[in-house]
């Protein structure tokens, strides 16, 4: 139980173009997500807090009219990245809470590259 | 905000030897500390988690401590096999659902 899928794995874009990224809670339910991003031999970094049928809460730092994210349901998040530039090439994975031990579970992780 | 500082950065071990790994955390508000392990290229997955009523746990090879005085958490993995290696992240929250503050990664090799 408590498995969390993303999808796509890996994609490449070219710039400018946005790029969607879904997330998934496949046997619970997660009133919150959170979005995160990792670069090469680094932490995860927090991106923002996503609340079911709220508006994202996002971290210093992070543009929000950049990285759009939607929580429709309690079981899908989405983080759009908006006119995608080189720089914004990374590793994004998502977390839901929930599950038998309440806690975070995380997303396989999706790679972004943007030529 | 809460800090977590975690060491060593890289540390390696034969295999069947144990391997400790240990964090610092700043904010005495925080009550939740879990362990995740990365593979190359996967998300985190968690491994073993502590909150602040108990001073230790273990499950099979693993095992973490924490001692809230002094603000410090430990996993601990004895016997090591090669599959153990990885990246191995220690985090703090003051809750669930509230946002993980991680560590900045062990990297575990276990040399066969």
């Amino acid at each position: 139980g408590a498995v969390v899928s993303q999808h796509p794995s890996w994609v490449i874009c070219k710039s400018g173009t946005s790029v969607k990224i879904e997330c998934r809670s496949l046997d619970f339910q997660a009133t919150t997500m959170f979005w995160y991003r990792q670069f090469p031999k680094q932490s995860l970094m927090l991106m923002a807090t996503s609340n079911e049928g709220s508006k994202a809460t996002y971290e210093q730092g992070v543009e929000k009219d950049k990285f759009l994210i939607n929580h429709a349901s309690l079981t899908l998040s989405t983080l759009t990245v908006t006119s995608a530039h080189p720089e914004d090439s990374s590793f994004y994975i998502c977390s839901a809470f929930g599950g038998s031990q309440e806690t975070q579970y995380f997303g396989p992780g999706t790679r972004l590259l943007v030529l | 905000g809460e800090n977590v500082e975690q060491h060593p950065s890289t540390l390696s071990v034969q295999e069947g030897d144990s391997a400790v790994i240990k964090c610092t955390y700043s904010d005495s508000a925080s009550n939740y500390f879990p362990w995740y392990k990365q593979e190359l290229g996967k998300g985190p997955q968690l491994i073993i988690d502590i909150r602040s009523n108990v001073g230790e746990k273990k499950d099979q090879r693993i095992a973490v401590t924490l001692n809230k005085t002094a603000k410090h958490f430990s996993l601990h993995i004895t016997e090591t096999q090669p599959e153990d290696s990885a990246v191995y992240f220690c985090a703090a929250s003051s809750g669930g659902y509230q946002k993980v503050t991680f560590g900045i990664g062990t990297k575990l090799q276990v040399i066969p």
